[in-house]
């Protein structure tokens, strides 16, 4: 079982619906969340944090935590095409040196 | 403040060539990643240091890759030889340190293994 799983296939949305992304983690005793953005050829920028159950709203982005379930979603509302970018989620083991763990990551298009 | 730097930006090297990678973390930042990034998957982290000591290199193929964090500032990671399988973006991310502390990553460095 991978520790951080991102199973969904590419994502289209039109322009200003809301675009919404799962990923699930394997390790129970996980501790911190985080939702990165990458553009195509660039690197991964941190958009999303969340370390308590619940949700977490920033902007047009609201991340939710459910650790029971061990899931972290990532909404976008209002999405515009400088959203069109891969997604990765990334988990922080618990005891792990700031060690990160990252999802495959997903990708979204937003269509005008 | 400047981000992380890396260099070269693009390398194309032969199988069993040996190649360098460069990386100045942002000022300050105590702790120094190294990152394999092969295409469609997410990050895979290769090796972590603190300061100038190894915290983390346990998917480090310690057969060929190589890494060194001599002064706790820059570090350079090498592989030699290099195999087809390495070709991927090479990305280093830097920190404050602590245990939940933002990562900020650098442009990354593409390696194509011919």
């Amino acid at each position: 079982q991978k520790e951080v799983e991102q199973n969904s296939g590419p994502l289209s949305v039109p322009e200003g619906a809301i675009a919404s992304l799962n990923c699930t983690y394997s390790d129970r005793g996980s501790q911190s969340f985080f939702w990165y953005r990458q553009y195509s050829g660039k690197s991964p920028e941190l958009i999303m944090s969340i370390y308590s159950n619940g949700d977490k709203e920033d902007g047009r982005f609201t991340a939710q935590l459910n650790k029971a379930s061990q899931y972290v979603s990532l909404l976008i509302r209002d999405s515009q095409p400088s959203d069109s970018a891969t997604y990765l989620c990334a988990v922080n083991r618990l005891g792990g040196n700031n060690r990160l763990a990252f999802g495959k990551g997903n990708q979204v298009v937003v269509i005008p | 403040e400047a981000g992380v730097a890396q260099s070269p930006r693009y390398k194309i090297i032969e199988k069993r060539q040996s190649v360098a990678f460069w990386c100045n973390p942002i000022s300050g930042h105590a702790t120094l990643y190294w990152y394999q990034q092969i295409l469609g998957q997410g990050p895979k982290l290769l090796i972590q240091f603190q300061n100038n000591g190894v915290v983390d290199d346990s998917q480090l193929p310690k057969d060929r890759f190589s890494a060194e964090r001599l002064k706790g500032v820059d570090s350079t990671l090498k592989i030699q030889p290099a195999k087809l399988e390495d070709s991927a973006v090479y990305l280093c991310a830097s920190s404050l340190a602590g245990a939940v502390d933002t990562q900020y990553f650098g442009p990354g460095t593409r390696l194509t293994v011919l």
